[in-house]
């Protein structure tokens, strides 16, 4: 089975500020990592996924995440936050190989301030 | 890219009676699609797993008597809240697999706010 761990409930950041969102995983087996964003009241919107290859994986809109195995972590980033960045952000993991559910950790609510 | 319908946005039903949710997958074939619970200010729970043309898969503590899921097609997976109570007030999120993405899709519907007075 795995878990996530979501460090954080809340981040607040002002506007052009750099934000770190800290994620922690616990798997037997090889995993794909992803970060979510959900704004109030709707569903959740893909902001990047790892899967393989380069551990540092990129978002169009400016978020990064590296993926350091030997800490399970998957902590995202972004050098300089807007208002609209505003929303609760979730990290989410599936056992690579065959399993297909994703365990999602508690969500950190990011509140940009001007 | 990827769309998933989750109807309606938003109900309110009375106590007693039962409300079906329904998700889509726009333009792709979805042999499994994923119900979710959130309660405020909370983390997304698994409910159940819906496979297309079988029997869904519950998670422990989920009532499979309560909280029907019918995959009849390869796009269209129901959840239906029978005799809702108060308690099942909630937001319900749907979530599709893409199978034939070798990039592991899963795309969320837009969630379903239930009040049940």
């Amino acid at each position: 089975a795995q878990s996530v761990t979501q460090l954080d409930s809340q981040v607040p950041v002002f506007e052009e500020a750099p934000v770190e969102l800290r994620c922690n995983y616990s798997s037997s087996v090889s995993v794909y990592l992803f970060w979510y964003v959900q704004y109030p009241n709707q569903g959740l919107q893909l902001l990047l996924k790892y899967l393989s290859g380069s551990t540092l994986v990129k978002s169009i809109n400016g978020f990064e995440a590296e993926f350091n195995k030997s800490q399970t972590s998957f902590h995202l980033r972004k050098p300089s936050v807007h208002i609209s960045d505003t929303a609760e952000y979730f990290c989410a993991v599936t056992p690579g190989a065959a399993g297909n559910k994703l365990t999602f950790g508690g969500g950190t609510r990011v509140l940009v301030k001007p | 890219g990827a769309v998933v319908s989750q109807h309606p946005s938003r109900v309110i039903c009375k106590s007693g009676t039962s409300v079906k949710i329904e998700c889509r997958s726009l333009d792709f074939q979805a042999t499994t699609m994923f119900w979710y619970r959130q309660f405020p200010k909370q983390s997304l729970m698994l409910m159940a797993t819906s496979n297309e043309g079988s029997k869904a898969t519950y998670e422990q503590g989920v009532e499979k008597d309560k909280f029907l899921i019918n995959h009849a097609s390869l796009t269209l997976s129901t959840l239906t809240v029978t005799s809702a109570h108060p308690e099942d007030s909630s937001f319900y999120i749907c979530s599709a697999r893409d199978t034939k993405q070798p990039n592991y899709g899963y795309t969320f519907g837009s969630g379903t706010r239930l009040t049940v007075v």
